[in-house]
């Protein structure tokens, strides 16, 4: 069975300050790909990023980055310079890397809500 | 290039009765799935469609069904409404199973 957990219900922080958003996955899985995603208020998921779990590079974008360790099955998101409309709720994600029943299906955190403040 | 579509915004319905939500996938995607996304949790997949039939569903009972289009657009039925049925309704659209999955706005739906 697939798992997600986002220990982190709700951060927030000073507007610039850095906050880094914590990511558990549990799987069976040796092949897997590991999301990102946004929800602002108006309630669209935005995607972020996709990391199967091969390439444990981190990954930077701009002011985004995320460090993805398979020791730990940790899958951190942290943003520098934190902005107001960063302000939203992320989601991580876990998708199963290999075709056929049951592989299909993302599994959900239950989400970390960030507020920035100015 | 329009993203994922999804009709209607809101809807209101009362125990019992039946409802239809409406999506159309982004230009070039062919494989749509469902979510189903309660006040302050994380959208839960409901089923998978690629190729008009119905290729993984999860943990949702048989009066939730769906249809997807040979234009590939889908829709989502709802049978015998619940209160706990209330929810955002999410679709998304993908290129194949494992690459990024592209959300619509969601139809928000109430029962009464």
């Amino acid at each position: 069975a697939q798992k997600v957990t986002q220990a982190q219900t709700e951060i927030s922080v000073v507007e610039k300050e850095d906050v880094t958003l914590d990511c558990v996955y549990e799987t069976r899985d040796t092949t897997y790909y590991l999301f990102w995603y946004k929800q602002p208020p108006s309630g669209e998921l935005v995607f972020l990023i996709r990391r199967n779990s091969f390439d444990e590079q981190n990954e930077i974008s701009g002011r985004y980055s995320w460090n993805f360790q398979k020791s730990t099955s940790s899958f951190n998101f942290t943003i520098t310079a934190s902005q107001v409309v960063d302000s939203a709720v992320y989601f991580c994600a876990l998708l199963p890397g290999h075709s056929g029943a049951g592989s299909y299906q993302l599994t959900f955190g239950k989400g970390t809500k960030l507020s920035v403040i100015p | 290039d329009a993203g994922v579509t999804q009709s209607p915004t809101h809807l209101i319905k009362t125990r019992g009765q039946q409802v239809t939500l409406r999506c159309s996938p982004k230009s070039g995607h062919d494989t749509v799935s469902w979510y189903q996304q309660a006040l302050g949790q994380g959208p839960q997949f409901i089923f998978q469609y690629y190729e008009e039939e119905e290729r993984q569903r999860g943990n949702f009972p048989d009066r939730f069904s769906g249809h997807q289009f040979p234009n590939y657009s889908s829709e989502l039925n709802v049978n015998a409404l619940l209160l706990g049925d209330s929810a955002l309704y999410l679709c998304a659209s993908s290129t194949d199973w494992v690459n990024e999955q592209f959300f619509g706005p969601g139809t928000r739906l109430t029962v009464l």
